[in-house]
């Protein structure tokens, strides 16, 4: 059964920083690519950035570029996003999400829960 | 940077047809996702690579490209296919992605 377990929520300070984890099980961690996915509420969903587990190559929206950092532990199948310089508009729920190939050539896509963050003095 | 224009809004009558374009400079290279996304949860996958659907998700979901618009049709749209829908590609570069605004769609 796939599965994607993200930390819980947090409240941060601004000028902090947020790391988030993301725990996979159910599908084979190393070839998959883990995307980082945010939405404020009532807002469009923002592309943050992704990483290739098995290579550990990142790419990042270039908005987010200065200050967010992809992470991944091939040896317990966690991902992490980290988060500089918090602001307030930095409030959201953030997701992370996994893109694999079946043995068919098919895509696979899925999501974690969400971890809200809340960024305020 | 890159964008993806959707309509904000699509609104059809049950088992209508439903459907929602996005455009963006790169579709005729680049494929184009969609996703659902039902108040309160996560994105759901309904379309990849413009016209496949992955497992699961009903027949009267279908997606197409021509030029520089994509396009998500639901054929026989249902009361639960109401939601947000958003289409998601890469730039011509193939290193950043990015979602469309995002396209509300009421069937009532």
């Amino acid at each position: 059964q796939m599965q994607l377990v993200q930390s819980g929520p947090e409240v941060k300070k601004p000028g902090t920083s947020v790391k988030v984890s993301c725990k996979a099980s159910g599908f084979t961690f190393t070839t998959s690519a883990i995307q980082w996915v945010r939405q404020a509420r009532g807002q469009r969903l923002e592309w943050m950035g992704w990483i290739l587990v098995g290579s550990g190559n990142t790419s990042y929206a270039q908005k987010f570029h200065e200050r967010v950092t992809i992470t991944r532990d091939m040896s317990t199948s966690t991902a992490y996003m980290e988060l500089n310089s918090l602001r307030s508009e930095d409030t959201a729920m953030y997701y992370c999400a996994a893109r694999w190939e079946d043995s068919n050539g098919n895509d696979c896509d899925y999501w974690g829960q969400g971890t809200l963050v809340t960024v305020s003095s | 940077s890159y964008d993806l224009t959707q309509p904000p809004s699509v609104s059809v009558s049950p088992g209508q047809t439903a459907r929602i374009t996005c455009s963006g400079d790169a579709l005729p290279k680049k494929y184009a996702y969609w996703y659902q996304q039902k108040s309160g949860q996560a994105p759901v996958l309904v379309i990849y690579a413009d016209t496949k659907r992955p497992s699961g998700i009903p027949e009267r979901f279908s997606g197409s490209s021509s030029g520089t618009m994509a396009t998500l049709t639901i054929s026989g749209a249902q009361v639960e296919d109401e939601a947000d829908y958003y289409c998601y590609s890469v730039d011509s570069s193939g290193n950043h992605w990015v979602f469309g605004g995002g396209t509300k769609l009421t069937v009532l």
